[in-house]
């Protein structure tokens, strides 16, 4: 059973570039949130995807977007990134919709240094 | 607004010494509270869970939790740590189905032998 998988582990940016990561949800998941886990600090919730379509965000701005396609997996993009976008990020799987109330699948997170 | 507090950062504890880290929680209703743990490198892997019932709830690899409701407390405890439970701790909570689960800020595991 395969369980999220995060591409790539490691890349390393210039300030005001765009980066694109990937997560395939762990099998029988259709829903994928994203989580900043900056050094020392714990996650903090990006988006969710369900249904191909946003439904929460959370205090980050419009340079954070992403997408969802027909087969689960999703695609976190940062525009214009800054120092501070360095951190790693998580993708994590759940199903049907439902994320407070049920256990999250993490992948095993992209490092993004920006330079 | 839900919200999580880990009061400490960093713990250390002798191997085969019990532990206990400390989460405080803030949310009007019942929440959904989580453990996960982050070993270096790795993404976060769930430890526990309380939804409803039984406060006490049971574990992976030893771990136990007690959810008070009195003290909005969720502590994580394991009788006799050993040097392999070094890792990050995280408690979360969860307000419900469709509403996203929010981490506290970690605490970090130090385990000496």
């Amino acid at each position: 059973d395969a369980g999220v998988t995060q591409s790539p582990t490691h890349l390393i940016k210039t300030r005001g570039q765009q980066v694109t990561l990937r997560c395939s949800p762990k099998s029988g998941h259709d829903t994928v949130s994203w989580y900043q886990q900056a050094l020392g600090q714990g996650p903090q919730f990006i988006f969710q995807y369900y249904e191909e379509e946003e439904r929460q965000r959370g205090n980050f701005p419009d340079r954070f977007s992403g997408h969802q396609f027909p087969n689960y997996s999703s695609e976190l993009n940062v525009n214009a990134l800054l120092l501070g976008d360095s951190a790693l990020y998580l993708c994590a799987s759940t199903r049907g919709g439902g994320w407070g109330n049920t256990e999250a699948f993490f992948g095993q997170g992209t490092r993004l240094t920006v330079v | 607004a839900q919200s999580v507090t880990q009061p400490d950062i960093h713990i250390t504890v002798s191997e085969g010494a019990s532990l206990e880290l400390r989460c405080n929680y803030s949310y009007g209703a019942t929440p959904y509270l989580f453990w996960y743990v982050q070993s270096p490198g790795q993404g976060l892997q769930l430890l526990l869970k309380y939804f409803s019932g039984d406060t006490l709830v049971q574990g992976i690899k030893g771990f136990e939790a007690e959810f008070k409701r009195s003290q909005s407390s969720f502590n994580l405890r394991k009788p006799s740590v050993h040097w392999s439970d070094a890792a990050e701790y995280f408690c979360a909570v969860g307000a419900g189905r469709d509403d996203k689960i929010i981490f506290g800020k970690g605490t970090r595991l130090h385990i000496l032998p």
